[in-house]
C-alpha cells in the first residue's frame, strides 16, 4: 500500500518569500494530487501530475518519478496563500482512493 | 467553473439520529465519493460510487453508512444513527473518468457536529 508523507508540518513566511513544500510516496502509482484546505475546510484541487512540471499562477509543481517525491512551490508568497496543503495519491494500482498526508500549515504574514 | 455543491455547510445533530448530507457533482461527471476528515486528522477515504454502485468502499463505511443517487442529480450520503466519533467535516468529489485521469473536484464540505 502506498503511504504519503509530507514536510514541513508547519510553515511560516514573510510576504514575498519563496516556498517549498514536499511530499514523497512509497509506491509509483500514475498520478500525484496537490490539494490546499482553506481556514473554513473546504478543499480545492491544485493540480494532478504525472510527470515533470505545472504551473498555475505563482503555484508550481513538480514530480520526480524515479525518485517518488513531488514538491509545491509558491513564488512571491501573499497572505492569502496561508492555508494547509495536502499532497494525496492513489493507495494502489487496483484502485481509486486518495490517501492523503498530513498537510503542510502554511501562514504567511504581512 | 462548475463546483460540486454540499449542503448544508454546517450541520448539528443528536447521537442516535438520522442525518443525509447531500452534494450535487458536477453534471457531466460519472464518478463519485465521499471523504471524511476528523479534526486534526487526515483526510480518510469512505466510499465510491459508479454507474448507480458502490465501487469500493472502506472499514468505516459500514451498515450505518449508505449512498445513494436518487435523481441523477443529487448524490447523498445517509448515517442512520449517529455516534459522537461520527463529527467530522464530510467532502463529496467528483470526477469525469476517474481521478487517475481526470483528477477530482471537491465540494466546499459539510461540517456534522455530533452531540
Amino acid at each position: 500500500k502506498n503511504e504519503v508523507e509530507q514536510s514541513p508540518q508547519n510553515l511560516t513566511a514573510q510576504e514575498g518569500e519563496f516556498i517549498t513544500i514536499n511530499c514523497s510516496y512509497s509506491v509509483g502509482i500514475s498520478a500525484l494530487h496537490w490539494l490546499q484546505q482553506h481556514p473554513g475546510g473546504g478543499i480545492v484541487s491544485l493540480f494532478m501530475l504525472s510527470s515533470g512540471k505545472k504551473k498555475h499562477g505563482r503555484l508550481i509543481a513538480t514530480i520526480n518519478i524515479q525518485e517518488k517525491h513531488s514538491s509545491l512551490h509558491i513564488t512571491a508568497s501573499h497572505p492569502r496563500d496561508s492555508a494547509v496543503y495536502i499532497c494525496a495519491s492513489r493507495e494502489s494500482y487496483n484502485t481509486d482512493k486518495l490517501i492523503f498526508g498530513t498537510g503542510t500549515r502554511l501562514q504567511v504574514f504581512p | 467553473e462548475p463546483e460540486v455543491t454540499q449542503t448544508p455547510s454546517h450541520q448539528v445533530t443528536q447521537m442516535g439520529q438520522e442525518v443525509i448530507l447531500r452534494c450535487v457533482p458536477i453534471s457531466n461527471h460519472l464518478y463519485f465519493y465521499w471523504y471524511r476528515q476528523i479534526l486534526g486528522q487526515k483526510v480518510e477515504f469512505l466510499v465510491s460510487f459508479y454507474n448507480n454502485e458502490i465501487s469500493e468502499k472502506s472499514e468505516i463505511f459500514d451498515d450505518q453508512f449508505s449512498v445513494e443517487r436518487p435523481d441523477g442529480s443529487n448524490f447523498t450520503l445517509k448515517i442512520r444513527s449517529t455516534k459522537l466519533e461520527d463529527s467530522a467535516m464530510y467532502f463529496c468529489a467528483s470526477s469525469r473518468t476517474g481521478p487517475t485521469n481526470y483528477g477530482y473536484t471537491f465540494g466546499s464540505g459539510t461540517r456534522l457536529t455530533v452531540v
